[in-house]
């Protein structure tokens, strides 16, 4: 089955204290993104990535970073996480590498995450 | 100014009438749109996408787009209770990665 597989669904963690949250797809796609969805302000692209070893902000990358060795894979590392990154994370994918231009995203199941 | 703005909502609608969902966006250079229907606490799942002005139609649901006044908005014929949801509109634009830009939903409560 094509699909973006995101884990953890659930975790919560204390302020500080580095985590990683995994992101694979299985449909060969070159382009990914990671979105944080907030009450009232809507999905808001945090970094993406156009292709291998190419990644590049979005609108809200602080305290956020990723990497691309795979194709497949693209994981979310908090480095030091603080209450305000408490929020519901997708992961999406796009066949084209034109981003969203042609295809939209498949997302993720997402990720939610508390930090006390 | 948000870059996408959609109503809030909740819309309510009784079931089998139509709901009409709309959006504005404000980069005239957007080329692609589309919309994607959220259940709470789930992914967002899509639903059509359009490129073109006019309309597209996709079984019960037909997506509007008026380029000249940057305005997208998706029908639902028909209306059934599984169709309650918040309903995203996004679009994409060159540039930043082409990535998607969202507004923040307009929830859509279909009532027996």
């Amino acid at each position: 089955e094509a699909q973006v597989t995101q884990n953890p669904r659930y975790l919560i963690t204390v302020t500080g204290k580095k985590l990683t949250v995994t992101c694979s797809q299985n449909m060969n796609h070159e382009y990914m993104s990671w979105y944080r969805q907030d009450p009232g302000l809507g999905l808001r692209q945090i970094y993406y990535s156009m292709n291998v070893e190419v990644t590049d902000k979005g609108d809200v990358p602080e305290g956020y970073k990723v990497s691309r060795k795979e194709k497949r894979n693209f994981p979310l590392i908090l480095e030091s996480p603080s209450p305000n990154q408490t929020s519901l994370y997708f992961c999406a994918s796009s066949l084209s590498g034109q981003g969203a231009l042609g295809y939209g995203y498949t997302f993720g199941s997402g990720t939610r995450l508390t930090v006390v | 100014q948000k870059e996408v703005e959609q109503n809030s909502g909740p819309l309510s609608v009784p079931e089998g009438a139509i709901a009409s969902l709309n959006c504005t966006y404000s980069d005239r250079g957007s080329q692609s749109f589309f919309w994607y229907r959220q259940y709470s606490g789930k992914s967002p799942e899509l639903i059509m996408f359009i490129y073109s002005n006019g309309d597209k139609e996709d079984g019960r649901f037909t997506a509007q787009l008026n380029k000249a006044s940057q305005y997208v908005s998706l029908l639902i014929r028909d209306s059934q209770p599984s169709d309650s949801a918040t309903y995203l509109c996004a679009v994409a634009s060159t540039g930043g990665g082409n990535k998607l830009t969202f507004g923040t939903g307009t929830q859509l409560k279909v009532e027996l």
